[in-house]
């Protein structure tokens, strides 16, 4: 079966250009994450989905950074006038299920962002 | 301030020997905690976890065991083989919360040696 899809994989931008990274979860997933991991580090939370409403933004590091899921599906993660500390790969990841234990969450294989 | 500490960035390790990573954290709101393997350019794969309520559980090769008292977790790979090269993140995910969101350490990087 299809794991989690990102796209593009590869992203080049000049410093200000807006950029938006797609994420394809696994069908029937309820639950998407966004993550961000720089060079040399750990991914770090960004924002959670259940579905198509965003419960958790708090790790989105500015208001340039903006995430949406409308369907309950895909999702988007637009970073608007990128800057140079932007630059890092990009993680989505998705699991099936909610509440108060844990659900396996797959990741998919990221989108690297080169901010020049 | 990090919450899950990997403090030592790289390990070699003998082909057939045992591999040992450790993890540390600081919060005592995990409750769950697990290992991700990662390959370069690829995303990271899920290899095994632990439930707070156990120190110890095993999956073939893989063992990860659990001190709470000491806020330290480690995992054990035994015989280590050279396809276990890669970048071993910890993981922790809160007890409250729907988000459930996973706080990862740095990575140790595995390398074994045929």
């Amino acid at each position: 079966g299809a794991g989690v899809s990102q796209s593009p994989r590869y992203k080049v931008a000049k410093r200000g250009q807006d950029v938006a990274l797609r994420c394809d979860p696994i069908s029937g997933h309820v639950s998407l994450f966004w993550y961000q991991q720089a060079l040399g580090q750990g991914p770090e939370f960004l924002t959670y989905f259940q579905n198509e409403a965003q419960l958790d933004k708090s790790g989105l590091p500015s208001d340039r950074f903006f995430a949406e899921r409308p369907e309950g599906s895909v999702s988007t993660l637009k970073i608007q006038r990128t800057q140079q500390e932007d630059s890092a790969v990009y993680l989505c990841a998705s699991s099936r299920g909610t509440g108060s234990s844990y659900n396996e969450q797959f990741f998919g294989p990221g989108t690297r962002l080169t901010v020049l | 301030d990090q919450q899950v500490k990997q403090n030592s960035p790289s390990l070699s390790v003998q082909e057939g020997r045992i591999s040992i990573l450790n993890c540390d954290y600081t919060n005592s709101m995990f409750d769950y905690f697990l290992w991700y393997k990662k390959y370069p350019a690829e995303g990271p794969t899920f290899l095994i976890s632990i439930s707070s309520i156990k120190d110890k559980n095993e999956d073939g090769r893989f063992t990860v065991f659990l001190n709470k008292s000491a806020k330290h977790l480690s995992l054990h790979i035994v015989p280590s083989q050279p396809g276990d090269s890669a970048v071993y993140f910890c993981a922790a995910s809160p007890v409250t919360g729907s988000a459930r969101q996973l706080t990862f350490g740095s990575g140790t990087q595995l390398t074994v040696l045929p």
